[in-house]
């Protein structure tokens, strides 16, 4: 994997369904991965960084959690909630310290 | 309020003409970013200004020149605007609070629209 890659691009849920959604990166040159949350006509807003590899992050009913060796992070969500829709980014550090890229985001609509 | 802001929020413009976008932290924050927020809503990284320095320079076109007079500003100036410069442009800023670890607070995005 060259590229920070999500999975998938777009996924519909119904209010109360718990639901999780994938993040691939390189395992090389890695240094932190991010979650972001980003709603719609706002800025994205973090939500968790992981750095060391089986890091586990939760936040009310969001959770993650990161594989170092083999390149990936899952967002779970638990119960979801109509105010729980927004695209959800992940990123990466990888080689330079500050160069974070993002993947494609996944578009998460809750529906009531 | 501590904050990304950046200035303006949308910008219509002529395709040949030359603008500029500003943004200003005011989190302490030494690592500045612009982002572009193509028409498939990635955002995809431009420059990357560490305490006034450039630091990353991911092969845009030099028709795009950022600015960086201290470490609470970056602005992106460009000339001779085209048709494909439309997008949403995003500031960002962070500090590293460990090896790698540099989270980003964004701005509130620049619509630029050339015409």
């Amino acid at each position: 994997i060259l590229n920070v890659e999500q999975s998938p691009q777009s996924l519909h849920v119904q209010e109360g369904d718990s639901t999780n959604f994938t993040c691939s990166f390189p395992s090389s040159n890695f240094y932190a991965l991010h979650w972001y949350r980003w709603e719609t006509a706002k800025s994205p807003e973090a939500l968790f960084v992981m750095t060391l590899n089986g890091d586990e992050k939760k936040k009310g009913r969001i959770s993650a959690t990161l594989n170092t060796k083999e390149g990936y992070s899952y967002l779970y969500i638990k119960g979801s909630q109509p105010e729980d829709s927004a695209t959800y980014l992940c990123a990466c550090t990888l080689g330079g310290y500050q160069k974070v890229t993002f993947g494609t985001g996944t578009k998460l609509q809750v529906i009531p | 309020d501590t904050a990304v802001s950046q200035t303006p929020k949308y910008l219509v413009t002529q395709m040949g003409n030359d603008k500029s976008i500003k943004c200003e932290q005011n989190l302490g924050h030494d690592t500045m970013y612009w982002y572009k927020q193509d028409s498939k809503k990635f955002l995809k990284i431009m420059f990357s200004y560490n305490n006034k320095e450039l630091i990353i320079n991911e092969t845009v076109p030099n028709r795009f020149s950022p600015k960086s007079p201290d470490k609470a500003h970056l602005n992106l100036h460009i000339n001779s605007l085209e048709l494909g410069d439309s997008a949403v442009y995003f500031c960002a800023s962070s500090q590293e609070t460990g090896v790698g670890v540099n989270v980003l607070t964004f701005g509130a995005g620049s619509r630029l629209t050339v015409l």
